[in-house]
C-alpha cells in the first residue's frame, strides 16, 4: 500500500491559519487523496478529499501539489475545536475504497 | 441521530472471558468496516462487508476473532478467550456504494475494551 509522512504534531494559535503537510512520494494514478480527523475519544471524522485539483468544502481546503507526490490540508481559521488527531490517507479507486490504512497522524494543538 | 451506532461504548472483561460488540450503521448503507485502534496509534482494518458478505478479512483478525452482517444490517463483533493485547478501541464504519470517490466512511464513537 502506498504509504503517507505526516509530521508527528503541530501547533496554532486560534484563528490563525493551519498548514497540514503531507508526502506521499509513491501515489499512484488512481489513489485519491483522502483527509480524516479524529477528535478525543471520538472516532474518525471525514474532512476532504481530491485526486488532481485544489479542493474546497465548508471546513477545509486541500492543495495538492503538482506532481501529486504531496498535498496540504489547510484550516483557515484554526478554532479550539478544530484539535485534534489528522490523518491523511490514500484510498484507492475500486471496491477496496474504504480499507484504510490509518498512518500516525498529525496531532494539531491549538492554542487560545 | 443518524449516524453509526456503537453498543457498548466501554467494555471491561477479565482475561479469557468472551466479549461481542454490535454496530449499527447509517440505515441506507451497504458497507460496514471494523477497525481496531491502540492507544497511540492509528485505525486498523480488520473486516468489512458488503451487505451481509463478508468480502475481505485482514491477518489482524485472529482465529478469536468472528464478525457478522446477518441481515446486511447491523453487525456484530465477537472476541473470544480474550487477551490482554486485546485493549483497544473498537471502530465501526460504514458507507455506500462500491470504491468510488464520494463514498466515504462514517465512523461511530467506538466501544473501548479493556481486558484484565
Amino acid at each position: 500500500d502506498a504509504k503517507t509522512t505526516q509530521p508527528n504534531s503541530m501547533e496554532s494559535n486560534e484563528e490563525e491559519p493551519v498548514h497540514l503537510p503531507c508526502n506521499h512520494s509513491t501515489i499512484s494514478g488512481t489513489d485519491y487523496i483522502h483527509w480524516y480527523r479524529q477528535l478525543p475519544s471520538q472516532g474518525p471524522e471525514y474532512v476532504i478529499h481530491g485526486l488532481t485539483s485544489n479542493v474546497n468544502n465548508r471546513m477545509a481546503s486541500l492543495a495538492i501539489a503538482e506532481d501529486r507526490k504531496s498535498s496540504t490540508l489547510i484550516l483557515h481559521r484554526a478554532t479550539l475545536r478544530d484539535a485534534a488527531v489528522y490523518y491523511c490517507i490514500l484510498r484507492p479507486l475500486g471496491n477496496a475504497g474504504n480499507m484504510l490504512t490509518f498512518g500516525g497522524g498529525t496531532r494539531l494543538m491549538v492554542k487560545p | 441521530d443518524t449516524g453509526v451506532s456503537q453498543d457498548p461504548r466501554h467494555k471491561i472483561t477479565k482475561r479469557g472471558q468472551n466479549v461481542t460488540f454490535r454496530c449499527d450503521p447509517i440505515s441506507e448503507h451497504n458497507r460496514l468496516y471494523w477497525y481496531r485502534q491502540t492507544l497511540g496509534q492509528g485505525p486498523e482494518f480488520l473486516t468489512y462487508f458488503q451487505n451481509e458478505a463478508q468480502l475481505e478479512k485482514s491477518r489482524l483478525l485472529s482465529d478469536r476473532f468472528s464478525a457478522e452482517r446477518p441481515k446486511g444490517s447491523f453487525s456484530t463483533l465477537e472476541i473470544q478467550r480474550t487477551e490482554q493485547g486485546d485493549s483497544a478501541m473498537y471502530l465501526c464504519a460504514s458507507s455506500l456504494g462500491a470504491g468510488g470517490a464520494g463514498t466515504e466512511a462514517f465512523f461511530g464513537q467506538g466501544t473501548r475494551l479493556t481486558v484484565v
